[in-house]
């Protein structure tokens, strides 16, 4: 059973950098079928993918965050990061940490989450 | 980017009562790259529906997927007191990944 973890600070402030971290446990962040995912969802609203990282290093952003995020992952701890930097009070949201995962049959790739984190509340604020 | 427009907002039903939700994509979706998540109050989403109507694991089938193109459909046969919760699609066609609006299936 893959479980995923979230930590990081729950208040930051306008203009600075919000960093989390996921740990994974009953899985790997080195395996190369698993796409290891950052999700936002602000109070009340809907998801948002931020970006992943996939075969220890590869990594793809969504282009409406691309410029102030960074995704990266530590294979000696079993973890990936979240940076995001210049945040607003439009970044307050719970963030996820969850894995996106793919499966081959008959000559096709599903993709799904199959695994999230709880969910971490962070906010922006002075 | 595609966009997946879920409706209606909100479902107002009874236990016991039919459930359809749609999922709307801007353009053509390959069935397989089609999923559905539930979510509850204060908790992370949760795989119900992939490939558009591939039961996940321990999902109930009570719960069913259907649909293509740009259509796709989450059906709950009989709502049980626990399926009241938002629903979300989500697409990996094509990048960035996007997730629809979101359905919210309250008690009438």
């Amino acid at each position: 059973q893959v479980q995923l973890q979230e930590s990081g600070p729950g208040l930051v402030r306008p203009s600075e950098t919000l960093s989390l971290t996921c740990t994974v446990s009953g899985g790997s962040v080195s395996s190369g079928s698993d796409y290891w995912s950052w999700i936002r969802q602000p109070p009340g609203k809907g998801l948002e993918w931020i970006a992943y990282i996939y075969n220890s290093g590869s990594t793809n952003y969504n282009p409406s965050l691309k410029s102030r995020v960074t995704i990266s992952v530590d294979t000696s701890k079993n973890q990936f990061s979240l940076k995001l930097s210049s945040v607003t009070a439009a970044d307050t949201a719970v963030y996820y940490c969850a894995r996106l995962t793919y499966y081959y049959d008959s000559r096709r790739y599903y993709y799904y989450f199959d695994y999230w984190g709880q969910g971490t509340l962070v906010t922006v604020s002075s | 980017e595609i966009v997946l427009t879920q409706s209606p907002g909100t479902l107002s039903l009874s236990p016991g009562e039919r459930a359809t939700l749609s999922c709307r994509a801007s353009q053509s979706v390959s069935s397989n790259y089609l999923a559905w998540y539930q979510q509850k109050r204060g908790q992370a989403p949760r795989l119900l529906i992939y490939g558009a109507s591939s039961r996940a694991t321990g999902i109930p089938d009570r719960f069913s997927g259907s649909g293509s193109g740009t259509d796709f459909t989450l059906t709950i046969s009989r709502l049980e007191p626990e399926d009241f919760a938002v629903y979300y699609c989500q697409q990996y066609d094509s990048s960035p990944l996007t997730f629809g609006g979101g359905t919210k299936v309250e008690i009438k």
